[in-house]
């Protein structure tokens, strides 16, 4: 069965400083890997993916994420804040074609509040 | 905007009755999924159909039902209506059905459901 983890239920970082949200995983096989945020009272937006190739993932509005195969991690990365950035954002993983789960359901983590301060 | 819309915005009803939600699909996409979003359970995904057929099923409860149309929009129909159903409906659209490298989900603005 394919999960993910995202440890911090809030991350509180100054706006113009380094904002980082952790996510591990566990899928069998190679997984693909997403990144989606939340703002109030509005859908997910898709941010980025891994599906394979380079590590470093660049996405939307930013926002970058790097896959590291060893650690089962895909941390979301942004260089410098913005309170605009203030939002939930969830990873997500799905199992690739060819696998037990691969219909393309989207496992989500519980979700990650960030707070950006001016 | 993600292409993909819902309806309605906000739903508040009663327990024990039944309320239909709607979605339609970015154009050209052919599989919808939909998912439940509460504060006790997070994000679940409860179903997925691909051009009319039903493809995968998740934690979707006896009483939750959808069925997806000829022009490929979505319907979720939640019947006996529970506190406890109350929660965020999103759906979803993506092209294809296997979930490929270009597979990605694109989320509609989602339905509110309050049951009273």
């Amino acid at each position: 069965a394919q999960s993910v983890a995202q440890p911090e239920d809030q991350v509180n970082v100054a706006e113009g400083n380094p904002l980082t949200v952790k996510c591990t995983y566990s899928v069998s096989g190679n997984p693909y890997l997403f990144w989606y945020v939340q703002y109030p009272n509005r859908g997910l937006q898709f941010l980025l993916k891994y599906i394979t190739g380079d590590n470093l993932v660049k996405g939307s509005y930013g926002f970058e994420a790097e896959f590291n195969k060893s650690q089962t991690s895909f941390h979301l990365k942004k260089p410098s804040a913005l309170v605009s950035d203030s939002a939930l954002y969830f990873c997500a993983v799905r199992a690739p074609p060819g696998t037990t789960d691969s219909w393309g359901k989207l496992q989500f983590g519980a979700g990650t509040q960030v707070v950006v301060t001016p | 905007d993600s292409g993909v819309t819902q309806t309605p915005k906000h739903l508040i009803t009663a327990t024990g009755q039944r309320v239909t939600l709607r979605c339609s699909p970015r154009s050209g996409d052919l599989s919808v999924y939909w998912y439940q979003q509460s504060l006790d359970q997070g994000l679940q995904f409860l179903i997925q159909y691909y051009n009319g057929e039903e493809r995968a099923k998740g934690n979707i409860l006896e009483r939750f039902s959808a069925q997806q149309f000829p022009d490929l929009h979505s319907e979720l129909n939640l019947s006996s209506l529970e506190l406890g159903d109350s929660a965020l409906y999103f759906c979803a659209s993506s092209p294809s059905l296997a979930g490929g490298p270009q597979d990605t989900q694109y989320f509609g603005p989602g339905t509110r459901l309050t049951v009273l």
